[in-house]
């Protein structure tokens, strides 16, 4: 069964303390992995996907990479504004179509 | 460019009543997902429209269907609402179900309340 496990499941930084939260995942023929922001009571907003290990994304203080079995998102000299819940989610099966599995999320608190 | 838009953004039910939400995907996308998120359970997948198609469902009982349009706006809805139904349900869109480049981009939810 497809399965996304994220670890911690809570984070507190001070600011500028860099870190890396983790997505493990098991899934049949990984598709597309998914990296989402949510703020409290706003959907997810995309950050990343990654298709195949050993792809590095970056955005900002972000950067996410993958292997064959899980994925990080470092996190680089975070700021306040960086607070929020990191979910992490999985595309895979051919005959899944569009569907995700997420994690339960990683909830990041950044102090200034 | 205007994003994933779903109404209404708060509604409260009573038990046993009937509930539609309605997406409106970004314009030119043609995949529609429905997501229901709880604090226990997480973001769990309900199902996916694909040119007015049922492309695939979740583990979720025959009270929640949905469907698409042919402008491809979708609805959902959950019929003989129960107190568990309480959720943030959240609508995703996509140009196509999946693929190298397809971003899937998600509304800012709708939030039931079954009292």
């Amino acid at each position: 069964e497809d399965q996304v496990t994220q670890s911690p499941e809570a984070l507190r930084l001070q600011e500028g303390e860099s870190s890396s939260l983790n997505c493990s995942y098991t899934v049949s023929g990984l598709r597309g992995l998914f990296w989402y922001r949510q703020d409290p009571g706003k959907g997810p907003e995309f950050l990343f996907t990654l298709y195949s290990a050993g792809e590095e994304k970056e955005k900002e203080r972000l950067k996410a990479t993958l292997t064959k079995k899980e994925s990080f998102l470092h996190i680089t000299a975070p700021k306040p504004e960086d607070s929020a819940t990191y979910l992490c989610a999985v595309q895979g099966g051919y005959n899944q179509g569009g569907k995700l599995i997420f994690g339960q999320g990683t909830e990041l608190s950044v102090k200034p | 460019k205007a994003g994933v838009t779903q109404t209404p953004r708060y509604l409260i039910k009573t038990r046993g009543q009937q509930v539609t939400l309605s997406c409106s995907p970004i314009s030119g996308h043609r995949s529609v997902s429905w997501y229901q998120q709880t604090p226990g359970q997480g973001l769990q997948f309900l199902f996916e429209y694909f040119s007015e198609t049922q492309r695939n469902k979740g583990n979720f009982p025959g009270r929640f269907s949905g469907r698409q349009f042919s402008n491809s706006r979708s609805e959902m809805n959950v019929s003989t609402l129960e107190l568990g139904d309480s959720a943030l349900y959240l609508c995703a869109s996509s140009l196509v179900s999946s693929g190298p480049g397809n971003t899937i981009y998600f509304g800012e939810g709708s939030w039931l309340t079954v009292v």
